[in-house]
């Protein structure tokens, strides 16, 4: 079956532009995480949907990172007046639901470069 | 410090030998996740495990929890085993236990 899609897979954009990258998650999977992955870093977690609960936001950098997921499928992130330090590249996950012990499937990503 | 570490940050070997990468961590966990990252960015999850040892195929993982480490190995290793291994551990149960913590990775590269 399909597994995450991502897209854009590369964005290049200007200092203080927004952009938005869009996560599809496998079918059927309620759970929905964003990382980053800076260059000579490891993957940071951003945020987490699981269904309908509210989402765990405590991974943002700044109030310039959001996201939303409707639907509990399709996912955006978005990042307002990027910033040369946003340059990463984005991950998305998705997994099925469960209290302990899920296998993460990640999308391709999108390569964020910010000049 | 990184709650986790992985060592060596890079290895270079030729096609046949045995690979081991290590991977210390600082916290209480409920699972260590062995994920794997091609050139290109597609991260593939190999191994989740919470005590003891897995294996498939040519790749074998343990964990000790006692001593907060994990290893990873390769037997035979092959050209297209290069790639970035990651290693990820979950926190316990309740609150934020869906949350991953990861290493920085180690880029394995095997000559033919």
């Amino acid at each position: 079956g399909a597994g995450v899609s991502q897209s854009p897979s590369n964005k290049v954009t200007e200092k203080g532009k927004d952009v938005e990258l869009r996560c599809d998650p496998i079918s059927g999977h309620t759970a929905l995480y964003w990382y980053r992955q800076s260059l000579g870093q490891g993957l940071e977690f951003l945020i987490y949907f699981q269904g309908n609960s509210a989402p765990d936001k405590s991974g943002l950098p700044s109030d310039r990172f959001s996201a939303e997921r409707t639907g509990g499928s399709v996912s955006t992130l978005t990042i307002q007046r990027t910033q040369q330090e946003d340059s990463a590249v984005y991950l998305c996950a998705s997994s099925e639901p469960g209290p302990m012990g899920y296998t993460q499937y990640f999308g391709p990503g999108t390569r964020l470069t910010v000049l | 410090k990184n709650e986790v570490e992985q060592s060596p940050q890079n290895l270079t070997a030729q096609e046949g030998e045995f690979i081991t990468i290590n991977c210390s961590y600082s916290v209480g966990i409920s699972a260590l996740h062995w994920l794997q990252q091609h050139p290109g960015g597609g991260i593939v999850s190999l191994f989740m495990l919470s005590s003891g040892k897995k294996k498939h195929g040519r790749l074998i993982a343990t964990i000790n929890i006692q001593e907060k480490h994990s290893s990873l190995h390769i037997t035979a290793s092959h050209p297209r085993d290069s790639a970035v291994y990651i290693c990820a551990v979950r926190r316990p149960s309740g609150g934020s236990n869906y949350k991953l913590t990861f290493g920085k990775g180690t880029l394995l590269t095997v000559n033919p």
